[in-house]
C-alpha cells in the first residue's frame, strides 16, 4: 500500500520568507501526486498536481509554485510568503489500486505572521 | 466544471443515535467516483466510503451507508449507531474517471462538522 511522508508537521513563518514543504510517497512508481490547502472554515482546494517527473499543473493562480524533483517527491515552494498563505497543506497520492482512491500525508499547518 | 455542495454546516447527534449528512453535487460526467472523508481533531484524512456512479447499489461499510441518487445527483452519509470517535469534519468528494483523463483529481465540498454527545 501507499504512503505519504510529509513534512514538517507545523511551521511558522514570517511576511516574505521562502517556503518549501517536502512530500514523498512509498509503496508505488510513478504516483499522481496532488498538494490541497485548507483554509480554515473551508474545503480542500487542489493546488497543484503533478503526472511524472517534472511535470506541474496549476489549478489556482497564486504565490506558490510545485516541483517534482524525482518519482516520488513533490515539493511546494514560495520566494516570498503571503499571510493569505496561511493554511494545513496536504500532499496527496492518488490513482487505482483496485478502485479509485486517494492516500493523503498527515499534513503541515503553515502560519506565516 | 464539478461542484459539490454540503448544506449543512455543523450537525450534532446524541451516541448511538442514526445521523444522515448530505451531498449534492453537479458534473456532466458519467464515469466518476463519490468519497466521504473524515477528518478527525488530528487533521489526517481518513476515507469512510466510495462509490462507483456506475454501480446502482448503495455502498455501505460497518456503520457507514450511502444513498446515492445518481439522478438527482445526491449523494448522502447515514452514520448507524454514532459513537463518539464519530466526531469529526466530514468531506463529500467528486472524482472524474474513465478515459480522457481526469488525472484523479478530487473536488471537495466545504465539510459538515459532526459532533456526537455522550
Amino acid at each position: 500500500s501507499q504512503t505519504i511522508h510529509q513534512w514538517p508537521a507545523t511551521l511558522v513563518q514570517p511576511v516574505g520568507s521562502p517556503l518549501s514543504l517536502e512530500c514523498t510517497v512509498e509503496g508505488t512508481s510513478n504516483p499522481n501526486l496532488y498538494w490541497y490547502r485548507q483554509a480554515a472554515g473551508r474545503g480542500l482546494q487542489l493546488l497543484f498536481y503533478s503526472v511524472g517527473i517534472g511535470q506541474i499543473s496549476s489549478e489556482v493562480p497564486q504565490n506558490l509554485s510545485a516541483s517534482r524533483p524525482q518519482d516520488r517527491q513533490f515539493i511546494l515552494s514560495s520566494k516570498k510568503l503571503l499571510l493569505s498563505d496561511s493554511g494545513f497543506y496536504l500532499c496527496a497520492w492518488g490513482g487505482w489500486t483496485g478502485s479509485y482512491g486517494y492516500t493523503f500525508g498527515s499534513g503541515t499547518r503553515l502560519t506565516v505572521v | 466544471a464539478q461542484t459539490v455542495t454540503q448544506s449543512q454546516p455543523e450537525m450534532s447527534v446524541q451516541e448511538a443515535e442514526t445521523v444522515t449528512l448530505s451531498c449534492t453535487y453537479d458534473t456532466s460526467e458519467n464515469n466518476y467516483y463519490l468519497f466521504w472523508y473524515k477528518q478527525p481533531p488530528s487533521r489526517q484524512m481518513i476515507l469512510v466510503i466510495r462509490q462507483e456512479a456506475y454501480k446502482q447499489q448503495n455502498a455501505t461499510e460497518n456503520r457507514f451507508s450511502v444513498n446515492f441518487q445518481k439522478a438527482a445527483k445526491s449523494f448522502s452519509l447515514k452514520i448507524s449507531d454514532s459513537q463518539l470517535g464519530d466526531t469529526a469534519m466530514y468531506f463529500c468528494a467528486f472524482m472524474k474517471t474513465g478515459s480522457g483523463g481526469s488525472n484523479y483529481k478530487l473536488t471537495f465540498g466545504k465539510g459538515t462538522l459532526l459532533t456526537v454527545n455522550p
